[in-house]
């Protein structure tokens, strides 16, 4: 079956960067794009890019734009988010998300990323 | 950016209630490109509704999903008690992706 499933929780200090990684089994990741929505604790869903595997395009938000970073390694179906320049602010669960017309959109579990000094 | 516009932002309800949430989106697109998701404290969204009405694979027939226009309802047609969480919709139409600010149903 189809399964997104993402690395730990981290901890980070204001200024340092992140790396999520989203192993993927169950489907050919190179045919779906992959995309990362965060939430903070008890606000809602913010989308922050997608990328196509495929191709490696990939395309932000603009308020990620110059942050983040989305890649993947298709030979080990895995996909990443690495956002760097890190504030409090971006303390939140970090999802990747496959989309599919067909059958909806497919999430992993979530990694929590707390930014902290 | 297509807004979602959800209501209730909040509700009480009994176990048995019938109840609807609804996402108005700032611009008509095709019912096949909104879901719907149940969200319950410290888990990833459960995703409920595809493609406007769907159901997914393993949620009960007691929810359903509902299009007209820019208007998509979410339905319990009979609350249960594991059904108290928060639901929010989900637009996949156009980037950026957006999403209703989330319908918390408690236990009245």
């Amino acid at each position: 079956q189809v399964q997104l499933v993402q690395s730990g929780p981290e901890v980070k200090r204001p200024g340092a960067s992140v790396k999520v990684s989203c192993k993927t089994s169950g489907f050919n990741l190179t045919s779906y794009d992959i995309n990362w929505v965060r939430q903070a604790s008890g606000q809602g869903l913010e989308w922050m890019g997608w990328m196509s595997p495929e191709t490696g395009y990939a395309q932000h938000a603009q308020k990620f734009q110059d942050r983040v970073t989305l890649t993947a390694a298709t030979s080990i179906a895995t996909a990443y988010m690495e956002l760097k320049r890190l504030t409090p602010d971006d303390t939140a669960v970090y999802y990747c998300v496959r989309d599919d017309f067909y059958s909806g959109p497919a999430w992993g579990q979530g990694t929590l990323v707390s930014v902290s000094s | 950016d297509i807004q979602m516009t959800q209501s209730p932002l909040s509700l009480s309800a009994s176990i048995g209630d019938r109840v609807t949430i609804t996402c108005r989106a700032s611009q008509t697109f095709v019912s096949n490109y909104l879901s719907w998701y149940q969200q319950k404290p410290g888990k990833a969204p459960r995703i409920l509704i595809y493609s406007g009405s769907r159901l997914q694979s393993g949620v009960p027939s007691r929810f359903s999903g509902s299009a007209s226009g820019p208007d998509f309802s979410l339905t319990i047609s009979s609350l249960q008690s594991e059904d108290f969480a928060t639901y929010f919709c989900h637009q996949t139409f156009l980037y950026p992706w957006t999403f209703g600010h989330g319908t918390r149903v408690e236990i009245k």
